[in-house]
């Protein structure tokens, strides 16, 4: 399964668009890019996820460069709940007997 | 329609004991996941498990067992526990390839 990079932490403005990149340059061509994020203290919770395509749902936006090796989740409207660790991860898909693994994740704190 | 429990929610116990774990996966879900988060760190996947079968393992010691259900509920399994792994817990389920679900997990805490 692919490694994937984030930064370690960034800071967003409340209300201002939230922009976290992602690296995973050796990514396989079957693999999919999932985002997921922890609010202190709790299970990961899933927000969006895709192959090639950009997605977008009602929690955010998914990026995907045209050669798959990086993308970026974006939270159009930062609100205080929003700050949390939010994790990048590559895999090809739950239904494969594939390793899933997490990075240490970018921490996200929103300002006021 | 319930998501995935956890059981316990806390635990404490002395190096060189045993403990279990219990998960219950979200309803329909056939694939339970377990993972070991440290304080500070990522989720770190210990073993997935469909049909009642270990599917896939991460780098974990045989001290690290699991078992799954015919109702699709898993156990995770630690003997002879070590300080290190006194960690949060995390069980996750799914069915297909859109989403893994996580329970609240259970912080174990190993003295």
């Amino acid at each position: 399964d692919a490694k994937t990079t984030q930064p370690t932490s960034m800071d967003c403005a409340e209300g201002r668009a939230a922009n976290l990149p992602c690296n995973h340059s050796t990514i396989s061509g079957n693999e999919y890019v999932y985002w997921y994020r922890q609010i202190h203290s709790q299970g990961p919770q899933y927000i969006i996820h895709g192959l090639k395509n950009n997605e977008t749902n009602e929690m955010a936006s998914l990026i995907i460069t045209e050669d798959r090796k990086s993308s970026t989740l974006i939270l159009p409207h930062a609100t205080l709940r929003d700050t949390a660790v939010y994790y990048c991860i590559s895999h090809s898909g739950y239904s494969s007997a594939s390793k899933i693994i997490f990075g240490s994740g970018t921490r996200l704190s929103i300002r006021p | 329609d319930a998501g995935v429990t956890q059981s316990p929610t806390h635990l404490i116990k002395t190096r060189g004991q045993q403990v279990t774990l219990r998960c219950s996966p979200k309803s329909g879900h056939d694939t339970v996941s377990w993972y070991q988060q440290a304080l500070g760190q990522g989720p770190q996947f210990i073993f997935q498990y469909y049909e009642e079968e270990e599917r896939q393992r991460g780098n974990f010691p045989d001290r690290f067992s699991g078992h799954q259900f015919p109702n699709y509920s898993s156990e995770l399994n630690v003997n002879a526990l070590l300080l290190g792994d006194s960690a949060l817990y995390l069980c996750a389920s799914s069915q297909d390839q859109s989403r893994q679900y996580f329970g609240p997990g259970t912080r174990l805490t190993v003295t």
